[in-house]
């Protein structure tokens, strides 16, 4: 798992209401990521991070949003969820050698 | 935008047989490239990768291939054990060293005959 780990696991929550997934690591990686895996799309960006405090849109951010206030946790949060906001989200880091995932958290929203 | 694409959606080989999957890429200006393994449940796990000044890279019982030229990728397992069931990715970036995110094809799934 590349020291990568992934809170919670899963998550049902009910539309409109806010939902925060948090990735933590353990490896000091400048780079942290969060992708979304949805059937017939595979895995998109939502928003990446460079450092402490420096965050980045994806190609599909609307919607979220990120927050990374130590190297090691980087916090996706969905605003008002939406049924549209039903997926896997998986956190990623990106090293020297090469770009790591975590197990990934199963959101259901309802 | 660019994308990554794989040319099947399945392919099945029997156990012991080399596997070849198969990716094309777009974004010629490209640099890394990665193939992930994903099993049910799981999140992708790094397998290899290349980049863009290395045609061919091995590690163990797999190799990946890249064509700069045709921009093709492709990734060889040796002797396919059942093990290797899974649904493979490839992903490239034009900034290997950077804060740039991957994009990732759809994704093939290997099925392995006994």
């Amino acid at each position: 798992d590349a020291g990568i780990t992934q809170s919670p696991r899963h998550k049902v929550t009910e539309t409109g209401t806010p939902v925060t997934l948090r990735c933590h690591q353990t490896e000091n990686h400048r780079y942290m990521y969060w992708y979304r895996q949805d059937p017939g799309h595979g895995l998109r960006l939502i928003h990446y991070s460079y450092g402490v405090k420096d965050t980045d849109k994806g190609e599909v951010s609307d919607g979220y949003s990120v927050s990374r206030s130590k190297t090691e946790d980087f916090l996706l949060t969905l605003e008002s969820a939406t049924s549209s906001q039903t997926s896997v989200y998986f956190c990623a880091i990106k090293g020297t050698l090469g770009a790591f995932f975590g197990q990934g958290t199963r959101l259901t929203v309802v | 935008g660019e994308s990554v694409g794989l040319h099947l959606p399945t392919l099945s080989v029997q156990e012991g047989d080399n596997s070849i999957i198969n990716c094309a890429y777009s974004n010629s200006a490209s640099d890394y490239f990665i193939w992930y393994k994903q099993e049910s449940g799981k999140g992708p796990q790094f397998i290899i990768d290349i980049r863009s000044n290395m045609d061919k890279r091995q590690g163990q019982r797999v190799t990946v291939l890249l064509n700069k030229t045709v921009k093709h990728l492709s990734l060889q397992i040796a002797a396919t054990q059942p093990g290797d069931s899974a649904v493979y990715f490839c992903a490239e970036s034009f900034s290997g060293g950077g804060a740039d995110g991957l994009t990732f094809g759809k994704g093939t799934h290997l099925i392995i005959q006994p």
